[in-house]
């Protein structure tokens, strides 16, 4: 099992749609969870950061964390066509230098 | 700001070249990291520098060779790649060593012929 799993999609929606995309994990040490945005043939921009369990707002973007069931989710409201990217799911564990990736979901918002 | 800068950002070298690759912040930033990314693959770790000390290679080739000269400045010496390390290759930067909120630069696109 690998420790973060995110499905690729890719998702197609149309213009002013919610989008909802998830990730789920299995190391119970990660506490720190983050959402960046990745644009074609760009690097990954930081959208979201989260400590340990909860809800965050930042605008149209809600990043959710569900430490039971090791489960997070990230959802764009009002959705434009420039969300159009790949969204990565990341996260870390206490004392540990590494950011476990997921795989990146595929989003086109269709006008 | 919160901008990591690469340099350059498309890099076309032949397999007995050597070239550098760039990265620079000017967050305050302690601990830097090169990531290597593929076409719809995420990062893959490869260095991690942490108060300038390299903390993490994660069995990365002796071809690649980084460099930390300062708390802003990170580099990546390249000598005698192959053809599959053609890549997009990513510096970030995060405040702690801990690699929350860490930071990405644009990459530096690598072809090597």
């Amino acid at each position: 099992q690998k420790e973060v799993e995110q499905d690729p999609g890719p998702l197609s929606v149309p213009e002013g749609a919610i989008v909802s995309l998830n990730c789920t994990y299995s190391n119970s040490a990660f506490q720190y969870f983050m959402w960046y945005r990745q644009y074609s043939r760009k690097g990954p921009e930081l959208l979201m950061y989260t400590y340990s369990s909860g809800n965050k707002e930042d605008g149209r973007f809600t990043a959710q964390v569900d430490k039971s069931s090791k489960y997070i989710s990230l959802f764009i409201r009002d959705s434009q066509p420039s969300d159009s990217a790949t969204y990565l799911c990341a996260m870390s564990a206490d004392g540990n230098n590494r950011l476990a990736f997921g795989k990146g979901n595929q989003v086109v918002v269709i006008p | 700001d919160t901008e990591v800068t690469q340099t350059p950002k498309h890099l076309v070298m032949g397999m007995t070249n050597k070239k550098s690759l760039k990265c620079e912040q000017h967050m305050g930033h302690r601990a830097m990291y090169w990531y290597k990314q593929k076409a719809k693959k995420p990062p893959e770790l490869m260095f991690v520098y942490s108060y300038e000390k390299l903390s993490i290679n994660e069995s990365v080739p002796s071809r690649f060779s980084p460099e930390c000269p300062n708390s802003s400045l990170l580099n990546l010496h390249l000598h005698a790649l192959q053809p599959e390390d053609s890549a997009l290759y990513l510096c970030a930067s995060s405040q702690t060593p801990l690699p929350y909120e860490a930071f990405f630069g644009q990459g530096t696109r690598l072809t090597v012929v």
